[in-house]
């Protein structure tokens, strides 16, 4: 399974956007890009993914890189409920959703 | 209606007991899962099934066996517990084909303590 390189920790203030990196320079062609969050005492929740091109959806918007190596989780107004840990996961056809560390996000009102 | 719901939510057993957890889903998935997350928070996956067939079996202890009476169930029998089994324990499904688009729902965790 390709890895994917994410920051421990960032901090936030409440209603301003964030920005989540995420790296992957050994993705493969066919690996889509997941999101996922995890909430305090709760299982992950899926969030967003894409492959090639930008998404959006209610939650968050992705923005990928053209060489597809690295991709950006967009939060457009934090709220203090966004506190999570933040998996960045890479998904091919024949593998299966592996978590790295992920990145906790603090929102400070 | 909880798409899928696990339990017992929390369990707390001796060591050297056999317990198990069961897990439901009602999305009409084909695929269900069984992760674990340890005090480190580390979430490991542990087995999927299939169609009720086991397709992934990760380098678990023979003390814990996954039973799929139907698609939409997945229980987890642990046998003789141990202190390390200590741990949340989540279940998942998807559709297999097509979980690359639509992802996989998790359940809200079972908390094993062993004592």
């Amino acid at each position: 399974d390709a890895k994917t390189t994410q920051p421990n920790s960032m901090e936030s203030n409440e209603e301003e956007p964030v920005h989540l990196p995420c790296n992957h320079s050994t993705i493969s062609g066919t690996d889509y890009i997941h999101w996922y969050r995890q909430l305090p005492s709760q299982g992950p929740e899926y969030v967003i993914h894409g492959l090639t091109s930008n998404v959006n959806n209610r939650m968050a918007s992705l923005a990928i890189a053209e060489d597809r190596k690295s991709s950006t989780l967009i939060l457009h107004r934090a709220t203090l409920r966004d506190a999570a840990v933040y998996y960045c996961i890479l998904l091919g056809s024949q593998g299966n959703l592996i978590f790295g560390k992920g990145t906790k996000l603090s929102v400070k009102p | 209606d909880t798409a899928v719901s696990q339990t017992p939510k929390y369990l707390v057993t001796q060591m050297g007991n056999d317990k198990s957890i069961k897990c439901e889903q009602n999305l009409g998935h084909d695929t269900m899962y069984w992760y674990k997350q340890d005090s480190k928070k580390f979430l490991k996956i542990m087995f999927s099934y299939n169609n009720k067939e086991l397709i992934i079996n990760e380098t678990v202890p023979n003390r814990f066996s996954p039973k799929s009476p139907d698609k939409a169930h997945l229980n987890l029998h642990i046998n003789s517990l141990e202190l390390g089994d200590s741990a949340v324990y989540f279940c998942a499904s998807s559709h297999w084909g097509t979980r690359t688009n639509y992802g996989y729902t998790f359940g809200s965790g079972t908390r094993l303590t062993v004592v």
